[in-house]
């Protein structure tokens, strides 16, 4: 089954701290991986993508196969970082690029 | 421009009356479109996509369906709502490389 796992609802850390989102994917092909955040009253929109291998507002991913998991990392949170942030995974082939999302996480960064 | 639009954007219905979301799209032709589900708890859920006009596929058994009568509109539709039909209704159109961009969406909370 294709499944995407965010295990913390919510993870709540100070300005300044490192940040780890955690995605694990269950997927029996080689999917593409997405980050997707909303930001308070803004649309849900891409942060970054594995194939891409960019960092987008300081924020990196790395897709490890062996583990299936692609953990969204920052080395030192900003307050504007604090978002609802979403893991995604498409699969290869089809004729769409339809998406399956984990239950998310709420970043919040303290001041 | 790729705006997606989505309305109304919040909607109290009583159960048992009949729904329909309408979702346009501009800027682009024979988009593939979809609707997402976001319930509390439980992330985005893909309830449908539409890869042309009138071809519409169904990815979970439920209370709800879709239509695509033109091809930059997508309608999601129910002729009797049920209390789980609440939640957060959102459009989205996705581009050659494989990114979803999303509307505002729709509140629908269901008495």
């Amino acid at each position: 089954a294709q499944r995407v796992t965010q295990p913390e609802k919510l993870l709540s850390v100070f300005k300044g701290a490192p940040v780890e989102l955690k995605c694990n994917y269950s997927y029996s092909g080689s999917p593409e991986l997405f980050w997707y955040v909303q930001y308070s009253r803004q649309r849900l929109q891409l942060l970054l993508r594995h194939i891409s291998r960019e960092s987008i507002k300081g924020f990196t991913a790395d897709l490890n196969k062996g583990e299936t998991s692609f953990h969204l990392k920052k080395p030192f949170a900003q307050e504007e970082d604090s978002a609802m942030y979403y893991c995604a995974l498409s699969p290869y082939g089809g004729a769409t690029n339809k998406l399956i999302f984990g239950t998310g996480t709420l970043l919040a960064v303290q001041p | 421009s790729q705006t997606i639009h989505q309305w109304p954007a919040t909607l109290v219905q009583p159960v048992g009356s009949p729904l329909s979301l309408e979702c346009t799209v501009e800027g682009t032709s024979n988009p593939n479109l979809y609707w997402y589900r976001q319930a509390a708890g439980r992330g985005l859920q893909l309830l449908f996509y539409s890869v042309g006009i009138g071809q519409i596929s169904s990815e979970v058994p439920q209370n709800l369906s879709a239509s695509r009568p033109q091809d930059r509109q997508f309608i999601l539709s129910s002729k009797k709502l049920l209390l789980s039909d609440s939640g957060f209704y959102l459009c989205a159109r996705d581009s050659r490389g494989h990114e979803q961009f999303f509307g505002p969406g729709t509140r629908l909370t269901v008495l």
